[in-house]
């Protein structure tokens, strides 16, 4: 099987920079994605690719790589951020299977 | 606008069988593959199948394998989840998906209990 590893909890003060980690094997080869998930609703695509934002996403929410660990950025943390964050993506394998990380509760506080 | 639109979730016994369907609108199904991805009470997100915008290629969680078979009718734009041999630890919300996932639905719920 394939995981992905992200830190169960992140807090910063509103205006504070946020990072939420993610690491796994893979990683190195494969695309990361990230999904805002705010309680009750469904997830929302905010990276794909990495460090592409899709449109409607704020310009503070930003995305990188390096090496078998992504990183989802938020610069200036408003509290419309607190939210569940998982990353995303696929293992290397003939066989391939697809996995989210265990996902990251943001709190803006 | 793309919408996915789930249906077909309920409560069922442990052991039986339940089909769950996904009818998309706003986009060119034929040309997107889909996903399926569950959300047990209080849990995280997990992947659950994914197929090839043709049918071509299904892949499948291990938890799932053998038990789940997703599926699709691009003449009715609309995903299919074939559910058998349901336990408790399938009781999720399931979502559809589309593509990288880009797009998802609202989810439809389904519990396994006796």
């Amino acid at each position: 099987s394939y995981e992905l590893t992200q830190p169960p909890s992140v807090s910063v003060s509103p205006g504070q920079t946020a990072r939420i980690s993610c690491s796994g094997d893979a990683l190195a080869k494969k695309y990361a994605y990230w999904y805002q998930q705010k309680s009750g609703q469904a997830p929302v695509l905010v990276i794909y690719e990495d460090n592409k934002r899709p449109s409607g996403i704020p310009e503070r929410l930003s995305g990188s790589s390096s090496g078998t660990m992504a990183t989802l950025t938020i610069s200036g943390a408003q509290v419309e951020d607190e939210a569940d964050y998982y990353c995303y993506s696929t293992d290397s394998s003939d066989d391939p299977l697809w996995v989210f990380g265990g996902g990251t509760k943001l709190t803006v506080l | 606008q793309v919408q996915l639109v789930e249906s077909g979730g309920g409560v069922v016994q442990p052991g039986r069988s339940l089909r769950l369907s996904c009818a998309a609108s706003g986009f060119t199904f034929s040309s997107f593959g889909m996903n399926w991805v569950r959300q047990a009470p209080g849990k995280g997100l997990e992947w659950v199948a994914v197929i090839w915008y043709d049918g071509s290629k299904k892949y499948y969680a291990d938890s799932v394998k053998g038990r789940f078979t997703i599926s699709r009718d691009n003449s009715k734009n609309t995903l299919y989840l074939q559910m058998n041999s349901l336990r408790a630890e399938d009781t999720a919300v399931y979502y559809c998906a589309r593509d990288v996932p880009d797009y998802w639905g609202q989810g439809t719920l389904v519990t396994v209990s006796s």
